[in-house]
């Protein structure tokens, strides 16, 4: 899966529990982002960090919260306050030099709630 | 994300028949397109991109054909194969100076190869 490792592979939340998925990518890449994948949807895009120590909101990011203390790991966690939280978790990592746009991914997390 | 999509959800082939899965996008700014290949409980794999000052590119065994004035997608997979069942999507996005932030992924097509 081009260097980026996601854990777990699934993961199961209980009714108000936070939950954290782990990202880590070998690619040297400064950009990584979080999307997540409901069936027959597109990606949409949670959060993502061009840089360490910075990281932006995107489409859909009420409810989750990240972190990007190190330039290989981007952790997501699902907090209690995402009222639908089961789906595919995928972490993806790209250059962010001009012209660079090729969205590296990982194998995914598949998060359901008890 | 809707302004990208796909005309079938869903398209059965038979291995070895060349293979034709089709994305509309309405953005006319779009200027960089990318196909993914995903398969069943994995991540998307890269096939294949195509920037707007090209109208085709080739890869192995796969080409892009990008019609700008009708502001259409399409990807070919020649000879297909069983281990090309797979959903395929596209993603546009508008060149913004790095970073893929900006992508709008498409729906998906569920590529079946029949034996």
């Amino acid at each position: 899966d081009g260097g980026i490792t996601q854990s777990p592979k699934y993961l199961f939340r209980k009714e108000g529990q936070n939950v954290t998925l782990s990202c880590e990518q070998n690619l040297n890449h400064d950009a990584m982002y979080w999307y997540r994948q409901d069936p027959g949807q597109g990606l949409r895009l949670i959060y993502y960090s061009q840089i360490v120590n910075d990281f932006q909101k995107g489409d859909i990011a009420e409810g989750y919260s990240v972190s990007r203390e190190k330039k290989e790991s981007f952790p997501l966690t699902v907090t209690s306050a995402q009222k639908n939280p089961t789906a595919f978790y995928l972490c993806a990592s790209s250059r962010s030099d001009r012209g660079e746009e090729k969205l590296f991914f990982g194998s995914g997390t598949q998060l359901s709630v008890l | 994300g809707e302004s990208v999509g796909l005309h079938l959800p869903t398209l059965s082939v038979q291995e070895g028949d060349n293979s034709i899965i089709n994305c509309a996008y309405s953005n006319s700014a779009s200027d960089y397109f990318i196909w993914y290949k995903q398969e069943s409980g994995k991540g998307p794999q890269f096939i294949i991109d195509i920037r707007s000052n090209m109208d085709k590119r080739q890869g192995q065994r796969v080409t892009v054909l990008l019609n700008k004035t009708v502001k259409h997608l399409s990807l070919q997979i020649a000879a297909t194969q069983p281990g090309d069942s797979a959903v395929y999507f596209c993603a546009e996005m508008v060149g913004t100076g790095g970073g893929a932030d900006g992508l709008t992924f498409g729906k998906g097509t569920h590529l079946i190869i029949q034996p």
